[in-house]
């Protein structure tokens, strides 16, 4: 099965709000609330910021949540900060084969 | 704090078998509500889910992968390892080992938390 889909990148200044989609499918997003994301910066190990669609872990921003409306879930980060400059990853259990789904990935830059 | 350490051979031969292991301290890896799983990135390219294992050895695997990759654990040394057969150029991909996060009969949820990534190449 496909991935979830995400823009490729994303963009804003300092102190903006940005919000990354990631859609999915009946199979998915649309029926599960297991959504999960994820941040990526180079070198480092990826970090939990929202589970269960938009439930924050311990020790992570309040700056980020998340939300799903049908099959889009989404993830928005507010008053944007250069240390949020990375990859982001949406992932969902599909009732696929495939049972863990990622999305392509989103390039946030911090302008 | 968990903490998780992947280690292996960064080249591997085509055809041969990709082997990792994953240490995990600051924590038991016999825990009835977590699996422990395996994802891959290739270069320039997502994440993509291997497969995950309870400590009990309960494992689930995707599908594209499942008939070269084998997940195994060691309680007494609190580690879990990779093995992935045959493989190819198209194997070439940094390798996160993470706690995964399982409701119920097998309904797989969150990774938290993950190695810092090894990244193996598939080279002759």
């Amino acid at each position: 099965q496909s991935a979830l889909t995400q823009p490729a990148s994303v963009s804003g200044s300092p102190g903006q709000s940005i919000t990354i989609s990631c859609t999915g499918t009946s199979s998915d997003v649309a029926t599960y609330d297991y959504v999960s994301w994820y941040q990526l910066h180079p070198g480092k190990a990826p970090k939990l910021m929202i589970y269960d669609v938009s439930n924050r872990p311990s020790g992570v921003s309040d700056r980020f949540s998340g939300s799903k409306s049908g099959d889009t879930a989404s993830l928005t980060i507010s008053g944007l900060q250069a240390e949020d400059e990375a990859d982001y990853y949406c992932s969902s259990y599909t009732t696929t084969t495939t049972l863990v789904l990622f999305g392509g990935g989103t390039k946030l830059t911090v302008l | 704090q968990l903490q998780l350490q992947e280690s292996g051979p960064g080249l591997v031969k085509p055809s041969e078998t990709l082997s990792l292991t994953c240490t995990v301290s600051g924590g038991s890896i016999s825990s009835n509500s977590f699996y422990w799983g395996w994802i891959r990135q290739p270069p320039g390219k997502g994440l993509e889910w291997i497969g995950s294992m309870s400590y009990s050895g309960k494992t689930y695997y995707t599908l594209s992968l499942k008939s070269r990759v084998t997940i195994s654990v060691d309680t007494s040394k609190n580690q879990f390892s990779l093995k992935l057969s045959s493989v190819t150029a198209a194997d070439t991909a940094v390798y996160y080992c993470a706690r995964h996060k399982i409701w119920g009969n097998f309904y797989p949820n969150w990774f938290d938390p993950w190695g810092q990534g090894t990244l193996v190449t598939v080279s002759s």
